[in-house]
């Protein structure tokens, strides 16, 4: 089936730095979404993207669909403490179809 | 609005043995989904509902059944329990108007999951 790499795997990271991730696959996608998931919890949707190039924030958070249509990455500028947990990307080929998740991206956050 | 809600939050079964993992939605979503997450992997989709009376297999359907007889409900059941069915389960739900056009609401509202252990 379908697989989609995360990249970097998990980050520790200090109170205050930004974080940058990705997600890439090696078919065209033509929607990616993010979520992050708590310990215990299930995924939250943090940003949709629906359009190449697109560039999409939530707060702190910022998403962007690959040119490529083949990748997307996130960035959380000025990291906290409740920003760990782990950060899925999600991905699907044409409308109608299923999504397909990523491994994830654990991200730890240092005081 | 509760969500998404599953039960029980923790199973331990032995092998052999069967159970329903309840989830339920009060979002009045049409489609829904049950997935499985192993550790270090992501998401796989076992079976999902366009609407009641209508399921379909996704990834991993082996060893697992399901129904939907209500909008709001859709049980996953597992006949033999295989250790190999270890893993947390999480339900979700999305509301989709147009499956074949873009829509800005079909992205998917997961449960808090249900962690099962099968020895």
């Amino acid at each position: 089936g379908q697989q989609l790499n995360q990249s970097p795997q998990s980050m520790f990271i200090q109170e205050g730095e930004d974080v940058s991730m990705n997600c890439t696959s090696s078919s065209i996608f033509n929607t990616w979404l993010w979520y992050k998931q708590d310990p215990g919890e299930g995924p939250v949707l943090l940003i949709a993207l629906y359009k190449a190039g697109e560039l999409t924030s939530n707060g702190r958070l910022t998403a962007q669909f690959g040119i490529t249509r083949k990748d997307s990455f996130l960035n959380i500028s000025a990291s906290i403490p409740s920003d760990v947990g782990i950060y899925f990307c999600a991905g699907r080929r044409d409308y109608g179809q299923n999504f397909v998740f990523g491994p994830g991206t654990r991200l730890s956050v240092l005081p | 609005n509760a969500g998404v809600t599953q039960t029980p939050k923790f199973r331990i079964l032995k092998i052999g043995q069967s159970m329903t993992l309840q989830c339920t939605q009060d979002m009045n979503h049409n489609y829904m989904y049950w997935y499985r997450q192993d550790p270090g992997m992501g998401l796989k989709l076992i079976y999902y509902s366009v609407g009641a009376g209508i399921t379909d297999k996704g990834e991993v359907p082996n060893g697992y059944n399901v129904s939907r007889s209500t909008t709001e409900d859709f049980p996953l059941r597992l006949e033999l329990a295989a250790p190999s069915q270890t893993s947390v389960y999480f339900c979700a739900s999305s509301y989709i108007v147009t499956p074949l056009a873009r829509s800005s609401t079909d992205t998917q509202y997961f449960g808090p999951g249900t962690r099962l252990t099968v020895l």
